[in-house]
């Protein structure tokens, strides 16, 4: 079985302030990795994914996540954020074998000026 | 290309009526899913297909909801006798296979209200 844990329910920031969002997951096999971002009144959309190989990876717009494997975690970055990042933030996990993957609650990034 | 379209964007209904709620996917994408979203409770499955069938019906909430998929592409979400219960934001997506691997591609989603 497969879940996932976001921690924050809401993150509030200055903007230009670094923010994390936190996401753990259970898996007892090897696992994929999702963020996605979901803007108001959109659906979802692929920020960044783990799949193998190196365990940091970037978004294009400056975010980052780093799988790491004995905390079961993949944390979401970025070391300054805008006004337009402001939106809810939803974790994903897939594991071995499974076509669906579990997604977190979400987490509401909310920047203020 | 035109990403994953749904229809209505928008609908209320009244208690006990029945709602059909249309997705269509990204051309070529074999797998197809729909999730329920309500407020605080993040991405609900509820079924997903490949091609036409329907492996995994173990996320629909009660026998009053189905699902269909015709020539592969177009899905239809029937909710009958709507409860309270049934208001959410419903979201499809689609991806190129059902791999656990393979991105998904959301619609904007069905905001549904049952009065």
């Amino acid at each position: 079985a497969q879940s996932v844990t976001q921690l924050d329910s809401q993150v509030p920031v200055f903007e230009e302030a670094p923010v994390e969002l936190r996401c753990n997951y259970s898996s007892s096999v090897s696992v994929y990795l999702f963020w996605y971002v979901q803007y108001p009144n959109q659906g979802l959309q692929l920020l960044l994914k783990y799949l193998s190989g190196s365990t940091l990876v970037e978004s294009i717009n400056g975010f980052e996540a780093e799988f790491n494997k004995s905390q079961t975690s993949f944390h979401l970055r970025k070391p300054s954020v805008h006004i337009s990042d402001t939106a809810e933030y939803f974790c994903a996990v897939s594991s071995g074998g499974s076509y669906i993957p579990t997604f977190g609650r979400g987490t509401s990034l909310i920047v203020h000026p | 290309g035109a990403g994953v379209s749904q229809s209505p964007s928008n609908k209320v209904t009244e208690k006990g009526k029945d709602v059909e709620l249309r997705c269509d996917p990204i051309s070529g994408h074999t797998a197809l899913y729909w999730y329920r979203q309500s407020l605080g409770q993040g991405l609900e499955f509820l079924i997903y297909f490949q091609g036409n069938s329907a492996p995994d019906k173990s996320g629909l909430p009660s026998d009053r909801f189905s699902a269909e998929r015709t020539g592969g592409s177009v899905s239809t979400l029937t909710i009958q006798r709507t409860q309270q219960e049934d208001s959410a934001v419903y979201l499809c997506a689609s991806s190129l296979e059902a791999q656990g691997s393979l991105e998904q591609y959301f619609g904007p989603g069905t905001r549904l209200t049952v009065t």
